[in-house]
């Protein structure tokens, strides 16, 4: 059965450097995510991306944070400057579409841990 | 803005027996998706089953069912003959028809013991 896979799936870096978190969504989805989990707390949204765009981000995606699929297969979440608070699970997601029937499932990576000291 | 409450953080079951699990949702949308995933110890997040909010079948997926309630905004989850395997953390999420990203409630943490 296909699935998302993300790598790393641990990551540890120093407060203020750039990390690039890595995904490869299922192939022929056309919608891909990225959310964050801070341990012990719910899921929360980060970006949404369709035709090479952003389509959807919330509050916490602000101008640290960008996305980007670089080929046909990768999806990327790359943070410029970490600060301690970013420590959190990060999850891609992917799906086929957004608004009908069974395509609208989101189906979820491994998740990396992202430690930031 | 819509909001998905988990009112039991944690449940405990026995093994083979049934469980539910609540979820309530505020939203003012009429066309809406509801999901129930669950992330085991590995915090892998596995989607476990999904209900579009037009429909009035509650949807069924092996052991586990839903049952959806749309004028109570109720969106409970039932796994029967429970299995260990079954221990983990759901989380109720809710999707609008427009908008692409997942709302989650705070999660339910099932035990399931012998």
């Amino acid at each position: 059965e296909p699935e998302v896979t993300q790598t790393p799936s641990h990551q540890v870096t120093q407060m203020g450097q750039e990390v690039i978190l890595r995904c490869v969504p299922i192939s022929n989805h056309l919608y891909f995510y990225w959310y964050r989990q801070i341990l012990g707390q719910k899921v929360e949204f980060l970006v949404s991306f369709y035709n090479n765009e952003i389509s959807e981000k919330s509050e916490i995606f602000d101008d640290q944070f960008s996305v980007e699929r670089p080929d046909g297969s990768n999806f990327t979440l790359k943070i410029r400057s970490t600060k301690l608070e970013d420590s959190a699970m990060y999850f891609c997601a992917s799906s086929e579409g957004t608004g009908t029937g069974r395509a609208i499932g989101q189906f979820f990576g491994p998740g990396t841990r992202l430690t930031v000291l | 803005a819509q909001t998905v409450t988990q009112s039991q953080p944690e449940m405990s079951v026995q093994e083979a027996e049934t469980v539910t699990l609540s979820c309530t949702y505020d939203t003012s949308e009429s066309d809406y998706y509801l999901f129930w995933y669950k992330q085991p110890p590995s915090r892998q997040m596995i989607l476990v089953i999904r209900q579009e909010a037009y429909k009035q079948q509650n949807a069924t997926e092996n052991r586990f069912s839903v049952n959806f309630q749309k004028a109570a905004k109720s969106f409970s989850l039932k796994i029967s003959d429970s299995q260990l395997g079954d221990a983990a953390m759901y989380f109720c999420a809710y999707k609008t028809g427009t908008a692409s990203k997942l709302t989650f409630g705070t999660g339910t943490r099932l035990q399931v013991t012998l």
